[in-house]
């Protein structure tokens, strides 16, 4: 199965900063790649899909980036609404697979 | 507006069974991927199940053989079978649907229901 290892495990950054999380892959999935944000308390939220595209409702500090193996989520400007754990998934290959997920803490 | 919601967690012993049911509202089940995907108490989200439009099913290999994944189109309800439950399936269950028809990435997810495997 395809391994996402997400880094770093948790991330400290104040409002205003440039938050920049990573997701690698065991072998390439292409563009076949999303992130969720899950807020404490609630259901996982679908942010970006296709590696790039934001899915509806998400602002643009929001982004993605990346194909084959190495993908970065970037909130551009962190607000304290952006706490929670960041979760990649692949679905290029079966079995469907998450990486860890990056604790975000805003100080 | 899509709606998802599940039902039918509870506490179970080892090697019993329980089904869960989602009943989603605004769209109908058949014409898109729905699924599973769990969360163990403080851990990660681990994929369950899949059933196409086209009512083929995949399954991850730690629950394969165990639970069964199926859809009433007059219900328009998404049903887990679960059986043979180990402490290990204990987790918050979410049910989820593609996020456009056709799509398969998890563009809606319901509130989660609680399964605990404990004697």
């Amino acid at each position: 199965e395809i391994v996402l290892t997400q880094s770093p495990a948790t991330l400290s950054l104040s409002p205003g900063e440039r938050a920049t999380l990573s997701c690698r892959a065991s072998q390439g999935v292409s563009s076949y790649l999303a992130w969720y944000r899950q807020k404490p308390g609630q259901a996982p939220r679908l942010l970006i899909y296709g590696a790039s595209n934001r899915a509806t409702g998400i602002p643009a500090r929001v982004s993605g980036s990346g194909s084959g193996t190495d993908f970065t989520l970037t909130i551009s400007s962190l607000e304290p609404e952006d706490v929670a754990v960041y979760y990649c998934h692949q679905r290029s290959e079966w079995p469907l697979t998450f990486g860890q997920g990056t604790r975000l803490e805003i100080k | 507006e899509v709606q998802l919601v599940e039902t039918g967690g509870d506490l179970i012993q080892p090697g019993g069974s329980l089904r869960l049911s989602c009943a989603a509202s605004g769209f109908t089940v058949s014409s898109h991927y729905m699924g599973w995907v769990r969360q163990a108490p403080g851990k990660g989200l681990e994929w369950v199940s899949i059933i196409y439009p086209g009512n083929s099913t995949n399954y991850a290999d730690s629950v394969k053989g165990r639970f069964s994944i199926s859809r009433d189109n007059s219900k328009n309800t998404l049903s887990l079978q679960m059986n043979s439950l180990r402490p290990e399936d204990t987790a918050v269950y979410y049910c989820v649907r593609g996020r456009l028809s056709g799509e398969l990435w998890f563009g809606y997810w319901g509130q989660g229901t609680l399964v605990t495997v404990s004697s």
